[in-house]
Formats: structure tokens, sequence, C-alpha cells
């Protein structure tokens, strides 16, 4: 069963535009992590944040932003004022605590982000 | 210095050759990890090596042979695959807890095979 879902499969803006990316996630587990990776055309996997179930404080980096609600199970992900450079695709992904899923990153399908000047 | 490095960056090859992907951190990380990843679809987790062992094999075909010969390197030897195999093959390295929680996984740029 997906237990991450990213709805979007492509988002378009124009530059200067924010754009957000939605993330759903399903576990059971009381302890749990979210992730945000960008993969940009050269294909290299980049880390943009990390979350653990007990820390729903939303955080600010930059342009970036991201909302964490555990009552909707969503880790929603904000672009703000948008630049081409931000043209990639972006992935969500859910680790669980449990000793059989150790190592796994469980990734949503991305969201391709295509941003025109 | 969160760098995971990876050759070579193409890599073509035929059903009959033999060919190795290799990966290289030098984070003190002691886990490593192959991953697939197919166009247009999320990486897809082949095996992961926790301080020098196999821990997880996700019941790859047995042409995909793994190995850690030091906690820095992580190779993919490969023999006699098929053209559906031709992907993007990442590599990723990521501390060990003590309790057994994903740290963060950092991904080299990748490999990406084409097979003929």
């Amino acid at each position: 069963a997906q237990k991450v879902t990213q709805a979007q499969t492509e988002i378009s803006v124009v530059e200067k535009e924010d754009v957000t990316l939605d993330c759903v996630y399903e576990t059971r587990d009381t302890t749990y992590y979210l992730f945000w990776y960008k993969q940009p055309p050269s294909g290299e996997l980049v880390f943009l944040i990390r979350r653990n179930s007990f820390d729903e404080q939303n955080e600010i980096s930059g342009r970036y932003s991201w909302n964490f609600q555990k009552s909707t199970s969503s880790f929603n992900f904000t672009i703000t004022a948008s630049q081409v450079v931000d043209s990639a695709v972006y992935f969500c992904a859910l680790s669980e605590d449990q000793t059989d899923s150790w190592g796994k990153l469980q990734f949503g399908a991305g969201t391709q982000v295509v941003v025109t000047p | 210095d969160t760098e995971v490095t990876q050759t070579p960056k193409h890599l073509v090859m035929g059903m009959t050759n033999k060919k190795s992907l290799k990966c290289e951190q030098h984070m003190g990380h002691r886990a490593m990890y192959w991953y697939k990843q197919k166009a247009k679809k999320p990486p897809e987790l082949m095996f992961v090596y926790s301080y020098e062992k196999l821990s997880i094999n996700e019941s790859v075909p047995s042409r995909f042979s793994p190995e850690c010969p030091n906690s820095s390197l992580l190779n993919l030897h490969l023999h006699a695959l098929q053209p559906e195999d031709s992907a993007l093959y990442l590599c990723a390295s990521s501390q060990v807890s003590k309790s057994a929680r994903l740290e963060t996984q950092y991904f080299g740029p990748g490999t990406r095979l084409l097979v003929l």
C-alpha cells in the first residue's frame, strides 16, 4: 500500500510565484521521520529537511518552508518567490521506527516543479 | 561535508559484460545503500549495508552483487544484465544510531546505466 502520497504530478509556475507541494503519509507508528528531497535534472537527490513525529513545529529555511500537521498526516512544502533553479522533482519520504523497516525510505511518487522565467 | 561520490557517471554495457559501480563517502557513516531509479519513478531500495555487513537485500536478482570492502566504499558488481536494468543507480550513506532509527540519507549523483 502506498504510504506516501504526492497527488500533484507536475506543477508549473512563473518565476516569483509561490508553489506548495502536498505530501500525505500513512503510518501506524508513533515514531517516524519525514523527509523532503530535491532531484534536479542532474539526478542527485539533495536532502532538504527531516522532521520527526514529535516535532510539529513548522520550519522556514530561506525561501523554503514546511508545514507538518499530524492531525491530517500531512507534511507540505512551500517554495516562496520561486526561481528557475527550483525546477526539479521533489520527493517526500517516510521512515518508520520498526526494526524490520530499518534503512527503508518510502518515497512518494514525486512532484515535478517547472519554473519558467 | 555531505558528499557521496559515484563512478562512473555514465555506463553503457552489453548483456554479456561484467562491470562495477563504485561509491565512496568520507563522512564516517556506517550505513550505505544502493537504490535503483527508473525514469519518472521514485528511487527503489536494493541493498543496505550496516557496519560493512549486508543487512537488507530487497529481493534483488543475483545479477546484481553488492560489496562493501570497508566503511567508506560500496561497490555494485553487474553481470549478465538485461535491458530493463537500465536506470539511474544511486548510492547513499547515513549514520547508524543506537536505537536503529533512520538517520538522514545523503545521496550521490548516481550512475546512469544503459544496457544494450
